[in-house]
């Protein structure tokens, strides 16, 4: 099983200020057809999870532009250019390359 | 608009069974491998199962394997889980989702399975 492991876990942050999430996995996610994959969720209160990010770096439909995902093989980033109080809640990387499975969640909160 | 409605959760005594459903609208459901994800109150996300596009190959997380059994019709658009011999620890939100080669979306409002007595 691949195991996701993301740090920090809470991230209390500025308004208009940078936020970043580090997520690692115990294998490569480089899968045989050569993508990774590797997605960023995000979960604000009392709602759904929602797709940010897939593929590393490719934004889903609708998200903004200040949420950028890179990395590469074992070690991913999310990051927030400017926090917005709408950005508040949990986001977690997850990876699709064997079966499925997520990491542990990194709370983002306003100081 | 693409997406999944998710229904069957309720609340059940343990060791006893529940099948939830989830109808699919938007999207040719027959193309896509289908995932059920679980979130137990206040904690993260867990995979539970998933299925090929055909149903010919399912696969199943440790902890509940030999419980559940996951399925579809892709006649009626609609994926299913059928859980049994249900534990304290299954008590949660279930969640399914579409596999789109690497996005997992959409994502429903999910429903909640309370095992209790």
């Amino acid at each position: 099983d691949i195991v996701m492991t993301q740090t920090p876990l809470s991230s209390p942050v500025t308004l208009g200020q940078p936020a970043s999430i580090s997520c690692r996995s115990s294998q490569s996610l480089v899968r045989s057809d050569g993508d990774t994959y590797l997605s960023w969720i995000q979960q604000r209160p009392g709602q759904p999870p929602r797709l940010l990010i897939y593929k590393i770096s490719n934004r889903f439909s609708g998200v903004p532009d200040r949420f950028s995902g890179s990395g590469a093989g074992t070690d991913f980033t999310l990051k927030i250019s400017r926090v917005e109080a709408e950005d508040v809640g949990v986001y977690y990387c997850m990876q699709t390359t064997r079966l499925l499975s997520f990491g542990g969640g990194t709370k983002v909160e306003i100081k | 608009e693409v997406q999944v409605v998710e229904s069957g959760g309720g609340l059940v005594q343990p060791g006893g069974s529940l099948r939830l459903s989830c109808a699919a609208s938007g999207f040719t459901f027959s193309n896509y491998w289908m995932h059920w994800v679980r979130q137990a109150p206040g904690k993260g996300l867990e995979w539970v199962s998933r299925i090929n596009n055909d149903g010919s190959g399912t696969v199943y997380a440790q902890s509940v394997k030999g419980r559940f059994t996951i399925s579809r019709d892709n006649a009626k658009n609609t994926l299913y889980l059928q859980m049994s011999s249900l534990r304290a620890e299954d008590t949660a939100v279930y969640y399914c989702v579409r596999d789109d080669y690497g996005s997992v979306d959409p994502w429903g409002q999910g429903t909640l399975v309370t095992v209790s007595s």
